[in-house]
């Protein structure tokens, strides 16, 4: 099993939708979770971090950590094409304090 | 802001030769990761460096080495290219462990 997944995607939503996105990790001990975003050609930057269990906000994003279902999920409220990127989900497993990164998931936001 | 540069953007290099990948970082921050990107594997880590002349293996360490020996810069070195290591090539810093990636734009490696 992989220690962080992710749906690759694309997901395809319209403009002025919520985006959902998920990961889902391995190791039930994870303590730190990051989202990154990346634009085509470009390098990773980081959107959140979550620590604790429950709802973070900032903006339009919306991060939430279940730690007992070992989940952590980004929302996307009213989706902007500029929102089209490829959404990096980062876990620190196994007791590591360096950030496994899932695969991440294309996201489409049409006009 | 934190500024991570990498030396180039695209390098094409020969098989069996010797490469390296430079970043520097302008933020006095201790921690730097060499990380590379392929398509469908996402980011896979092949080592950091928490402090000057200190290195631990990543994930995929073999073929690689790296130097650290000034606080600000960090060297990925491929000792004998091969075809496997065209990638894209993310270096990172941080200023603790567990905490915020700040990365370089990149370099695009390709060996022929």
């Amino acid at each position: 099993q992989k220690e962080v997944e992710q749906n690759s995607g694309p997901l395809s939503v319209p403009e002025g939708a919520i985006a959902s996105l998920n990961c889902t990790y391995s190791d039930r001990g994870s303590q730190s979770f990051f989202w990154y975003r990346q634009y085509s050609g470009k390098s990773p930057e980081l959107i959140m971090s979550i620590y604790s269990n429950g709802d973070k906000e900032d903006g339009r994003f919306t991060a939430q950590l279940n730690k007992a279902s070992q989940y952590v999920s980004l929302l996307i409220r009213d989706s902007q094409p500029s929102d089209s990127a490829t959404y990096l989900c980062a876990v620190n497993v196994g007791g590591s304090y360096i950030p496994t990164f899932g695969r991440g998931t294309s996201l489409i936001v049409h006009p | 802001d934190v500024k991570v540069t990498q030396s180039s953007r695209y390098l094409v290099k020969r098989t069996g030769e010797k490469v390296f990948l430079e970043c520097v970082q302008d933020m006095d921050h201790e921690n730097m990761f060499w990380y590379r990107q392929d398509p469908g594997l996402g980011l896979r880590l092949i080592y950091f460096s928490y402090d000057v002349k200190m290195k631990e293996k990543g994930d995929i360490p073999e073929g690689y080495s790296v130097s650290r020996e000034k606080k600000e810069r960090f060297s990925l070195i491929l000792e004998s290219a091969s075809t496997n290591q065209t990638s894209m090539y993310l270096c990172a810093s941080s200023l603790f462990l567990n905490e915020k990636l700040f990365f370089g734009s990149g370099t695009q490696l390709s060996v022929l």
